[in-house]
């Protein structure tokens, strides 16, 4: 079955660039997604599209999407920006997968 | 503004069903699809299926097919998740979540605590 494979932490001091990736067969053609997960709370999307920022959502979060990678950056990291946060994206059979999660730390 | 509330938590025996309801408001329902997301303590999201609110067209992921039973009522503007042979691996939040077509899981319900427990 589909995998999406993302690191299980990543730890930044306050103001330093965070940046999650998630890797997947076929991200090359289908778009990837991110979500945000603070703990007890539903998750938020955050991306969409590879890149595209839903309203609401600070310009420093930003995601790209390069061949069977895709990457969620956070610039200038805030402690509220602490949480798991969640790749998904579609299979070509059209299986709907998450990633693992990536637990950001910021402190 | 668009919501979707779920129905309370639920603790059940091994071996029983559970039936999850999302009551969405907001935004025209039958317009969108609803997907079933869960999550066990400390793990990861899973998606569990969808339907489409228009035709009532549903998908189930393989690991719940023959499980998982997802319906929805539009003149309640509410969507309903049922899972049987409840196992204690069930235990688990499960989510509802609208989605369109480049726009997956936009909004979320809050969540339902299901508990399976002899």
């Amino acid at each position: 079955s589909y995998e999406l494979t993302q690191p299980p932490s990543v730890s930044v001091s306050p103001g330093q660039a965070a940046r999650i990736t998630c890797s997947g067969d076929a991200l090359p053609k289908k778009y990837a997604y991110w979500y945000q997960q603070k703990s007890g709370q539903a998750p938020v999307l955050v991306i969409y599209e590879d890149s595209k920022r839903p309203s609401g959502i600070p310009e420093r979060f930003s995601g790209s999407n390069s061949r069977t990678m895709a990457t969620l950056t956070i610039s200038g990291a805030q402690v509220e920006d602490e949480g798991d946060y969640y790749c998904y994206s579609t299979d070509t059979s059209g299986n709907h997968v998450f990633g693992g999660g990536t637990k950001l730390t910021v402190l | 503004q668009v919501q979707l509330v779920q129905s309370g938590a639920e603790v059940k025996m091994p071996g029983a069903s559970v039936n999850v309801s999302c009551k969405a408001s907001g935004y025209p329902f039958t317009t969108f699809a609803m997907h079933w997301v869960r999550q066990a303590p400390g793990q990861r999201l899973e998606w569990m299926g969808w339907i489409n609110a228009g035709n009532g067209k549903t998908k189930y992921s393989q690991k719940f097919q023959g499980r998982v039973s997802i319906t929805r009522d539009t003149s309640a503007s509410t969507a309903y998740m049922e899972l049987s042979s409840l196992r204690s691996e069930d235990t688990a939040v499960y989510y509802c979540a609208r989605s369109e077509v480049l726009l997956p899981f936009d909004y979320w319900g809050q969540g339902t605590l299901v508990t399976v427990s002899s």
